[in-house]
């Protein structure tokens, strides 16, 4: 059972703007540990999205972009398009385990 | 570029050892800036971390599975391995083999076992 909880679900037409939370509490988050965000296709390996609560590895684009405050954390990704369909999941810190959200996956109307 | 690669059987009997290898490429896994770790995801599922090693032989592992799960390292041959012991239906999953700072960084393509009498 994850200590991190996302929305199942987002979805956007292409262009627009989507946000998935991450949230937490007192013993992950909100203790000062950093969020990592990534994104998995279908069939996939999970690719690194954002690490550091906002910074972004070369080679992902400046659509993506995350933000941490208090116990959550929000990966937002503006001019959605197509290939954005995937899930996504955070990841941090909590009690000497690393541990990931429940994942969110992305639809592209 | 670095580059994970994880082998093994894809078929294990219930109560039986699951092993698996990761060999790095395009790297040492002697750096002493990371750590190399295993995750693994059920089938439809999310992700669960396992455990990470030093090049040392520091081993951290996931409270939940820690009882069962040894990690070990050959820096000689650039590779480090999971044991998962009285493995069951559950332990059904896609596992990943993974560098860590912090973050994990990068993943290799996954290996499918599947627990199966």
């Amino acid at each position: 059972q994850s200590v991190l909880t996302q929305p199942p679900s987002v979805s956007g037409a292409p262009g627009q703007r989507v946000t998935i939370s991450c949230t937490g509490s007192s013993s992950n988050i909100g203790a000062g540990y950093d969020v990592h965000w990534y994104q998995q296709l279908p069939g996939t390996a999970p690719k690194l999205l954002i690490y550091g609560n906002s910074n972004r590895p070369s080679g992902v684009p400046d659509r993506f972009s995350g933000s941490k405050s208090g116990t959550s954390a929000s990966l937002a990704i503006t001019g959605l398009q197509a290939e954005d369909e995937a899930d996504y999941y955070c990841q941090s810190y909590d009690s000497s385990s690393y541990v990931f959200g429940t994942g969110t996956k992305v639809t592209v109307l | 570029q670095l580059q994970l690669q994880e082998s093994g059987p894809g078929l294990v009997k219930p109560s039986e050892t699951l092993s698996l290898t990761c060999t790095v490429s395009g790297g040492s896994i002697s750096s002493s800036s990371y750590y190399w770790g295993w995750i693994r995801q059920p089938p439809g599922k999310g992700l669960e971390w396992i455990g990470s090693i030093y090049y040392s032989g520091s081993t951290y592992y996931n409270p939940s599975l820690k009882s069962r799960v040894t990690i070990s390292v050959d820096t000689s041959k650039n590779q480090f391995s999971l044991k998962l012991s009285s493995v069951t239906a559950a332990d059904t999953a896609v596992y990943y083999c993974v560098r860590r700072p912090e973050w994990f960084d990068p993943w290799g393509q996954g290996t499918l076992v599947t627990v199966s009498s």
